[in-house]
């Protein structure tokens, strides 16, 4: 365990099932991001909360609503995806812009749309 | 517009087989460029942090150094365990907060 914990590690739903992801990290750190890995494609930043606030939305569809409770809690809730949604889904913290010791990931949420 | 590439793709070491990975950057400032390994079905794990050109890190079998234009990462004599992919991303001294431009990563495998 890295300190960030994601569950569930994988999810099968339907085009129109609502879900929600769970990240929750140990660290004490202040910052915490969703982003979306897909297959030969670079990582792409979806959310970035700093402080329980959020202050990056990298233009991600609606269908993908962040919720954070307090700065160890992070959501992703899902509803109505597309099949090209399908992808593995990372949570990192970090301490403050995480410069020098990176980001911490979790483990991901592997989600299949059909 | 910033831009990260990575190469190669794919490279597949014998163990003891020296190589490097190439990252090549394009960005308007650079504030930092991080090197991560991930492993089949984990997250990424933080390696390095390099902020100015002529710098180098070493962790165990690996290398990192950064020039105006590329970091190379070294793996020295490796192990099958050495198996992962590498993925690099840097950090524009313009960016809002956390914001990293990721490399699509090379996948090593070593074999013994």
């Amino acid at each position: 365990e890295t300190g960030v914990t994601q569950t569930p590690r994988h999810l099968v739903m339907g085009m129109t099932n609502k879900k929600s992801l769970k990240c929750e990290q140990h660290l004490g750190h202040n910052a915490m991001y969703w982003y979306k890995q897909s297959a030969k494609k670079p990582l792409e930043l979806m959310f970035v909360y700093n402080f329980k606030e959020q202050t990056e939305n990298n233009s991600v569809p609606s269908r993908f609503s962040p919720e954070c409770p307090n700065s160890s809690h992070l959501f992703l809730h899902l509803h109505t995806l597309q099949p090209e949604d399908s992808a593995l889904y990372l949570c990192a913290s970090s301490q403050d812009h995480g410069d020098d010791g990176g980001y911490t990931f979790g483990s991901g949420t592997r989600l299949t749309v059909v | 517009e910033d831009q990260v590439t990575q190469s190669p793709e794919a490279l597949r070491l014998q163990e003891g087989e020296s190589s490097s990975l190439n990252c090549s950057y394009t960005v308007s400032g650079l504030r930092g460029l991080f090197w991560y390994r991930q492993d089949p079905g984990k997250g990424p794990e933080f390696l390095f942090t390099l902020y100015s050109a002529g710098e180098e890190k070493e962790k165990e079998r690996l290398k990192a150094t950064l020039t105006k234009k590329e970091s190379f990462l070294h793996i020295t004599a490796p192990k099958p365990e050495d198996s992962a992919t590498y993925l690099c991303a840097v950090r524009v001294t313009t960016d809002s907060w956390g914001k990293f431009q990721f490399g699509a990563g090379t996948q090593v495998v070593v074999t013994p």
